[in-house]
């Protein structure tokens, strides 16, 4: 059964710092991979998915992803964040004619001035 | 335009009533799905549904009752409500597969906040 960790329950940055979400996943063939966000009090949203092709995907709101098969992660990354990136981050995976996404405990990430 | 909504946004019940939410989407999807987050944010699957036909049923008690009148409906309905039913249930909609090789997005609804007293 495919299944998703996301090791750090809460992850506090500074504004303006650089940011990396962790996420592994268990699944036997090629897995399709998301990462949603939910803002406090809203539904989820789509940041960006990986199916196949190039292993560092672009996403909304200047978030990038890499899918690294020999370390089976999909670590969501951005740069520099802002204070609106406060909220809570899902790690989801499916895989290829199924369409139940499986999604992670998430992470909920604090900004700090 | 609202692309998946939910009615109602937030529902308090007392304990063994029965209750329904609603779901609507205006984007012409196929499938649409209901998921149950608890208190920790654990987000789980309960059903999904393919052209008004029952394609997931991931083991939710029998209490639980998804019915689709059409393929942009998918309602839940809720019997002899329990303390342990209190969550927040998404509702989302995905597109029918263009290539047999990815599965589509799914697109949220705001979520309805159920609390059972």
């Amino acid at each position: 059964a495919q299944s998703v960790t996301q090791p750090d329950i809460h992850i506090t940055v500074s504004e303006g710092a650089s940011l990396e979400l962790r996420c592994n996943y268990s699944y036997g063939a090629t897995p399709y991979l998301f990462w949603y966000v939910q803002s406090p009090g809203q539904g989820l949203q789509l940041l960006l998915k990986y199916f196949s092709g190039d292993t560092l995907v672009q996403g909304i709101k200047g978030f990038e992803a890499e899918f690294k098969r020999s370390q089976s992660s999909f670590n969501l990354r951005k740069p520099s964040v802002h204070w609106s990136d406060a909220a809570e981050y899902f790690c989801a995976v499916s895989n290829f004619g199924n369409e139940k996404l499986t999604f992670g405990t998430g992470t909920r990430l604090t900004i700090i001035p | 335009d609202t692309a998946v909504s939910q009615t109602p946004k937030y529902l308090v019940t007392q304990m063994g009533n029965d209750k329904s939410i609603k779901c609507e989407q205006n984007l012409g999807h196929d499938t649409m799905y209901w998921y149950k987050q608890d208190s920790k944010k654990f987000l789980k699957i309960m059903f999904s549904y393919n052209n008004k036909e029952l394609i997931i049923n991931e083991t939710v008690p029998n209490r639980f009752s998804p019915k689709s009148p059409d393929k942009a409906h998918l309602n839940l309905h809720i019997n002899s409500l329990e303390l342990g039913d209190s969550a927040v249930y998404f509702c989302a909609s995905s597109p029918p597969r263009t290539s047999g090789l990815y599965q589509e997005t799914q697109y949220f609804g705001p979520g309805t906040r159920l609390l059972v007293l």
